[in-house]
């Protein structure tokens, strides 16, 4: 079974900065997805990014990047120029490739970011 | 695109009865549904999931009987909490895929009180 890790439980940065929060996974697949979502405090969960497996360039997203080292099975997202709307709780997500009824998400347990102004 | 709606979004009720909580698709068609169960600063656990015109899928220890799931049209799945009780109290997301993609998009939540 795939598990999903990040062991920061919270993180604190400063408008404006760059954070980076870290992600690690354990899997025996080759091929499979990556995700991060945001849940800010209404608890709407946004996608905030997601990653092929098989793409060996990094996603991006305007101020949100991914550093995804396929060997290391480390997943981490950088935050740049920080805002004061980017204080949530922050998901990393693992799903295998195959559709189906093994379609599910292995989520880790969360990462608060507070973004001091 | 890719909305998904839950209702209501938050909901009281006694102890012993039902409440059904709606998920919506409202711009795309969704194959596959899941139900995830949420208390405070924890992560989502997932309670099963469902596909258009099947049985859903729990998780081992969700209760089959205690939280109903159908999911009758390729928009529409619906959770029903049977005999609600006090820990029953929890927030509930759904979200959805459309067919032959990986992402899934959540629904903004139903928080239910069981008093």
């Amino acid at each position: 079974a795939q598990t999903v890790t990040q062991s920061q439980p919270e993180m604190s940065v400063q408008e404006a900065e760059t954070v980076t929060l870290s992600c690690t996974y354990d899997t025996s697949e080759s091929d499979y997805y990556l995700f991060w979502y945001k849940q800010p405090p209404s608890r709407q969960m946004i996608l905030v990014i997601r990653q092929e497996a098989y793409k060996q360039q990094n996603a991006t997203e305007n101020r949100f990047s991914v550093n995804f080292q396929k060997a290391a099975k480390s997943f981490s997202l950088k935050i740049s120029d920080s805002q004061l709307g980017d204080a949530a709780m922050y998901f990393c997500a693992y799903r295998t490739f195959n559709t189906g009824a093994n379609s599910k998400l292995t989520f880790g347990k969360g990462i608060t970011l507070s973004v001091r102004p | 695109g890719a909305v998904v709606s839950q209702h209501p979004s938050r909901v009281i009720c006694k102890s012993g009865t039902s409440v059904k909580i709606e998920c919506r698709s409202l711009d795309f068609q969704a194959t596959t549904m899941f139900w995830y169960r949420q208390f405070p600063k924890q992560s989502l656990m997932l309670m099963a999931t469902s596909n258009e015109g099947s049985k859903a899928t729990y998780e081992q220890g969700v209760e089959k009987d205690k939280f109903l799931i159908n999911h009758a049209s390729l928009t529409l799945s619906t959770l029903t909490v049977t005999s609600a009780h006090p820990e029953d109290s929890s927030f509930y997301i759904c979200s959805a895929t459309r067919v032959y993609q990986e992402t899934q998009y959540f629904g903004p939540g139903t928080r239910l009180l069981v008093l």
